[in-house]
């Protein structure tokens, strides 16, 4: 089976602080994405990348940053978290030539 | 652009009965259709996906959904709900052009009540 693990099922962080949230996939995908989720907008996507070292803009991107040093690793940053920044994040990978995503079980951020 | 309505954010149905969840898109160029599941406090995980090989598409779990070009739909059904099936459902599309992101939509809840 494919798995998609993210590394914090739980955090709170401060208005200010960076966070980090890490996402790590098993099957050699070579995209990543992540989204967030808020209750009656669905799956909104913030980055997502084809390759390593490689990056594209989502639909709602401000205030993220994405790294992707290795292949299977894709991790999303808060540079300076607010509280509007309170939600769901999923990442999710998936085959180049293939749309179905295989999703981690999600982190849920709140911010104070 | 591709862009997915789901009709009814709350479904309640009773064991046994039929299950409808309603699914409209707008694409420009024929789509890639899908319907996840999110149980509680998991990640999505895919119904079954439409990508032009036949219009009645069959899933995990029992459960169907019929691509319906001239009216833009992919209704999700099931004939007999079960307790288990309580859960979020997400329609979500995508181009058959060369790779284009998957758009979900806002996501319809389905209760089962005994």
């Amino acid at each position: 089976d494919v798995k998609v693990t993210q590394s914090s099922r739980y955090l709170v962080k401060r208005t200010g602080e960076k966070v980090f949230l890490e996402c790590v996939q098993d099957m050699d995908h070579e995209n990543m994405f992540w989204y967030r989720q808020d209750p009656g907008l669905g799956l909104r996507l913030i980055y997502f990348s084809y390759d390593v070292k490689m990056k594209e803009k989502g639909d709602i991107p401000e205030g993220y940053s994405v790294s992707r040093e290795k292949k299977e690793r894709f991790s999303l940053i808060l540079e300076s978290a607010s509280t509007n920044q309170t939600s769901m994040y999923l990442c999710a990978s998936s085959f180049s030539s293939q749309r179905e995503l295989f999703f981690g079980e999600g982190s849920r951020l709140t911010v104070l | 652009a591709q862009s997915v309505t789901q009709l009814g954010s709350h479904v309640s149905v009773s064991e046994g009965a039929l299950v409808l969840l309603r699914c409209n898109y707008s694409s420009s160029v024929p789509p890639y259709l899908f319907w996840y599941v999110q149980y509680p406090n998991q990640g999505l995980q895919l119904l079954l996906k439409y990508t032009s090989a036949a219009t009645l598409v069959k899933g995990i779990n029992g459960f169907e959904a019929e691509f319906k070009k001239s009216e833009t739909s992919f209704h999700l059904t099931k004939p007999s709900a079960h307790m288990s099936d309580a859960a979020e459902y997400f329609c979500a599309v995508s181009a058959q052009t060369s790779y284009d992101k998957v758009i979900f939509g806002p996501g319809t809840s389905l209760s089962v009540i005994p």
